[in-house]
């Protein structure tokens, strides 16, 4: 498997905190991904980069930001967190080809 | 903007039973295509790719996938289906400038 690793791996956390999530590779690919999995919506694209301080919107990005200060790092964050944010959130590394290597993902539970 | 359809929800089949399941994208300029298999409780694994070239690929476990260009479809195949391929199945797109878009999936069930 390609070097990629979420943390944390679960987290339950309450209503209106902020949860930032942590997405490490160590194969030096320029391409970071943030997704979320919901049942009968398949994958949707949160934020992307595409290089250090590179960053773009996805298809749902209202209520996360991101930040990649590192070629390895790529940070999420749920700046208030809430129960629509209850989700599996996967992380992804890729050159330009597009073809991509996932965490293991993230379970994220906001009660 | 980029999009992805797949228009299977949920398919069961029997074991040795051929397998299509169906992928089509709007994106007007060059892409990448490729399908994606996630087994119950894991992550999302490349099954295969289209960049360029022959538009029929093969991947791997047997599976294979044709590019229709003047349709914008992926489809995916499988001659025989084994009770191992029990997973979802997705479709993306990558528009090669970085964005990879999914489609909502296909929750494939092989009954043995």
């Amino acid at each position: 498997d390609a070097g990629i690793t979420q943390s944390p791996r679960h987290k339950v956390t309450e209503t209106g905190t902020p949860v930032t999530l942590r997405c490490h590779q160590t194969e030096n690919h320029r391409y970071m991904y943030w997704y979320r999995q919901d049942p009968g919506h398949g994958l949707r694209l949160i934020h992307y980069s595409y290089g250090v301080k590179d960053t773009d919107k996805g298809e749902v990005s209202d209520g996360y930001s991101v930040s990649r200060s590192k070629t390895e790092d790529f940070l999420l964050t749920l700046e208030s967190a809430t129960s629509s944010q209850t989700s599996v959130y996967f992380c992804a590394i890729s050159e330009s080809t597009g073809d991509a290597f996932f965490g293991q993902g993230t379970r994220l539970t906001v009660v | 903007a980029q999009s992805v359809s797949q228009h299977n929800h949920h398919v069961i089949l029997s074991e040795a039973a051929s397998l299509e399941l169906g992928c089509n994208y709007s994106y007007g300029g060059t892409v990448n295509l490729f399908w994606y298999v996630q087994y119950p409780g894991q992550h999302l694994q490349l099954l295969l790719k289209y960049f360029s070239g022959d538009p029929l690929v093969k991947g791997i476990k047997g599976f294979e996938a044709e590019f229709i260009k003047s349709k914008f479809s992926f489809n995916l195949r499988k001659p025989s289906v084994q009770w191992s391929d029990t997973a979802e199945y997705f479709c993306a797109v990558n528009n090669q400038g970085g964005k990879l878009i999914f489609g909502q999936g296909t929750e494939l069930s092989v009954k043995p």
